[in-house]
């Protein structure tokens, strides 16, 4: 079945240190991806998505690249600060006829540091 | 200012007594949903909606009930709730259906069924 497999947190970094969370995907058709960001306390916020293979979405200073050859979706950004601070989600959403199908990573939680 | 608005953002209550948590928004969005997050799983849908009227299971239905009868409203309903339901549930609506639009997420209602 359709499934999203996050790397395993917590995560812990220095600030300016370089963020990667890796996601892959499991999917019986062409899924749009996202990352979402849930601060404390909050609900959940886009961070930023991808509809088609070899999209770059962006945001904030984080990049993810829809990789459809190795079902990826990697979440990166270069130099991390404080505020980035919070739990990450990875998600597709598929949609077949009349139907829709959402699934969510299972979250990584970072924590950076000063 | 855009938003979903969900009520209670806490309740603790009994096994058995039914119990309603409301979700609004005010963006006219077609699409909403419903999800509880637990630690280790992260989020699964529960319930979404398509349009007024319309309604189908998520991943994780068995004890919820929803309704849609205006486009603005879509109560989450428990009508014998049990501890295992016990949980961080999410409200999120979407401008269209079946589209790449992402979702808009309320600030959560955390429940505890004793």
């Amino acid at each position: 079945g359709d499934s999203v497999t996050q790397m395993e947190g917590p995560v812990t970094l220095s600030e300016e240190a370089f963020l990667t969370i890796n996601c892959t995907y499991t999917a019986t058709g062409y899924p749009s991806l996202f990352w979402y960001v849930q601060y404390p306390g909050e609900g959940l916020q886009l961070l930023l998505k991808a509809t088609k293979a070899d999209d770059k979405g962006s945001n904030k200073g984080f990049e993810a690249t829809y990789r459809k050859e190795t079902t990826s979706f990697h979440l990166e950004k270069g130099s991390v600060q404080v505020s980035d601070s919070a739990v990450y989600f990875c998600a597709l959403r598929i949609t077949q006829g009349g139907s829709e199908k959402l699934v969510f990573g299972k979250g990584t939680k970072l924590t950076v540091n000063p | 200012e855009a938003q979903v608005t969900q009520n209670p953002r806490y309740l603790i209550t009994v096994t058995g007594k039914k119990l309603t948590v409301t979700c609004s928004q005010n963006m006219n969005h077609e699409y909403m949903s419903w999800y509880r997050q637990d630690p280790g799983l992260g989020l699964r849908q529960i319930y979404y909606s398509m349009n007024v009227e319309v309604t189908d299971k998520g991943d994780v239905p068995e004890g919820y009930k929803v309704s849609r009868k205006e486009k603005r409203n879509f109560p989450l309903i428990l009508e014998s709730p049990s501890p295992n339901q016990t949980s961080l549930y999410f409200c999120a609506s979407r401008r269209e259906s079946r589209t790449h639009q992402p979702q808009h997420f309320g600030d959560g209602t955390r429940l505890s069924i004793l």
